[in-house]
């Protein structure tokens, strides 16, 4: 079974701060890496679609990298703000289909 | 209809009841999938399709089954409901079955409760 884990668990910050969370996955039969944003009571919604190691991405004040040879991506938040707020999910394909993380979840008090 | 519909919204079944969870999407995405999510064990894949007329089994198959008799309805049948069954259960869907530049598209999620 291929394990795909996100750190921090869950994360508190103040408004204004600078944030980062880690995906690890198998580095081995690597298609394409994705972050998503789960917000309560709501569905996820794709952030990042990533294929190519050294991939980085960026949509307003979030970014991501990809590093497929050692099996890591980064996420980063720059100046969080409270509707950042949310669990950010990532997945691993090597096929057909996504195998997600647990997620972190960002909680941002302004 | 935009995007994906899932129905019905929530449920409470009684256990041994067949309960069928209707998944419909309107962009003409080739793949679509069945994830549940438990507390502390995130999103797992159920079953998936990559086409029409295909179906595959994920990680999570065992009580579940599924059909794709076209390219918008994937629904999801319990054949015989358990309480270990009781979960959120989220359709998705994806441009291809190779890497969705814009991601997959998912549903609003159905809270399913086996009592």
């Amino acid at each position: 079974i291929l394990n795909v884990e996100q750190s921090p668990q869950s994360l508190h910050v103040q408004e204004g701060d600078s944030t980062n969370f880690t995906c690890s996955f198998p580095s081995s039969n690597f298609y394409a890496l994705h972050w998503y944003r789960w917000e309560t009571a709501k569905s996820p919604e794709a952030l990042f679609v990533m294929t190519l190691n050294g991939d980085e991405k960026k949509k307003g004040r979030i970014s991501a990298t990809l590093n497929t040879k050692e099996g890591y991506s980064y996420l980063y938040i720059k100046g969080s703000q409270p509707e950042d707020s949310a669990t950010y999910l990532c997945a691993f394909q090597a096929g057909t289909a996504l195998i997600f993380g647990k997620g972190t979840t960002l909680s941002v008090s302004s | 209809i935009a995007g994906i519909t899932q129905a019905p919204t929530s449920q409470i079944l009684a256990a041994g009841r067949r309960m069928t969870l209707r998944c419909t999407q309107d962009m003409r995405h080739n793949a679509m999938y069945w994830y549940r999510q438990d507390l502390g064990l995130g999103l797992r894949l159920i079953h998936y399709s990559n086409t029409a007329g295909t179906t595959g089994k994920g990680e999570v198959p065992d009580g579940y089954s599924v059909s794709r008799a076209n390219t918008d309805d994937f629904p999801l049948t319990l054949a015989s409901a358990v309480p270990s069954q009781t979960s959120v259960y989220f359709c998705a869907s994806s441009d291809s079955v190779g890497a969705d530049p814009y991601g997959y598209t998912f549903g609003s999620g159905t809270r399913l409760t086996v009592v």
